[in-house]
């Protein structure tokens, strides 16, 4: 059974602060997505990272592929209350439809 | 069409009700997935539709859950005799089926039952 462990699974910061969100498993992912979620409305798509040891960045956010495909990160430079929310990452694995979900993580960032 | 549309945003319904859920997938798009999603939780796969035919439906998924998409288009979900336990949000997402392909939700659809 394949996993995504998310940590940490609440991070509550000052604005201007710099903050990572892990996600990891086991498995090895063929992708692996990033989402946000604000309260009462579904997932929106941040960025799909597909190759390892792959780095993309979204103006302050970078999200990085491990080497292996078995983890990635999201990096935030500079929060701001905007990028409050639900971060989830989910991992594409040995179906080609079904996506492996982490838990979540919550990030408050407090003005 | 700019995007994944789900109809009612809410539902408050008593136990024992039927409810039922529609979804509208981007219309170029042969997928769609319907999820559970309870507060702080990441979502729940509960069915998958490839154009008309559901070809995966988690185990956790009752007999009273039945979902059906019957054009191959907009899709539907049927909770029988809702249960306390059954309130969450319910997310429909769909993807154009590429290997890696990408889900894009719509706003849900949050139930409760009294």
């Amino acid at each position: 059974t394949q996993l995504l462990e998310q940590s940490p699974q609440f991070l509550s910061i000052q604005e201007g602060e710099n903050l990572t969100v892990y996600c990891n498993s086991s498995s090895v992912f063929s992708s692996l997505q990033w989402y946000r979620q604000e309260p009462g409305e579904g997932p929106v798509l941040l960025v799909t990272v597909v190759t390892g040891g792959e780095v993309k960045k979204l103006k302050r956010l970078t999200f990085q592929f491990g080497d292996a495909r078995k983890d990635s990160s999201l990096h935030i430079t500079a929060a701001q209350p905007g990028d409050t929310g639900l971060y989830l990452c989910a991992g594409a694995g040995d179906s080609n439809y079904q996506l492996i979900w982490g838990a979540g993580t919550k990030l408050i960032i407090k003005p | 069409d700019t995007g994944v549309s789900q109809d009612p945003r809410h539902k408050i319904t008593k136990r024992g009700q039927n409810v039922t859920f529609r979804c509208d997938p981007i219309s170029e798009h042969n997928r769609l997935y319907w999820y559970r999603q309870t507060l702080g939780q990441g979502p729940e796969f509960l069915t998958y539709f490839q154009n008309e035919a559901q070809l995966e439906k988690s185990r956790l998924l009752s007999d009273r859950f039945s979902a059906e998409r019957p054009k191959g288009s907009f899709s539907t979900l049927e909770i029988q005799r809702t249960e306390q336990g059954d309130s969450a949000m319910y997310l429909c997402a769909s993807s154009s089926g590429r290997q890696d392909s990408e889900q894009f939700f719509g706003p849900g659809t949050r139930l409760t039952v009294l």
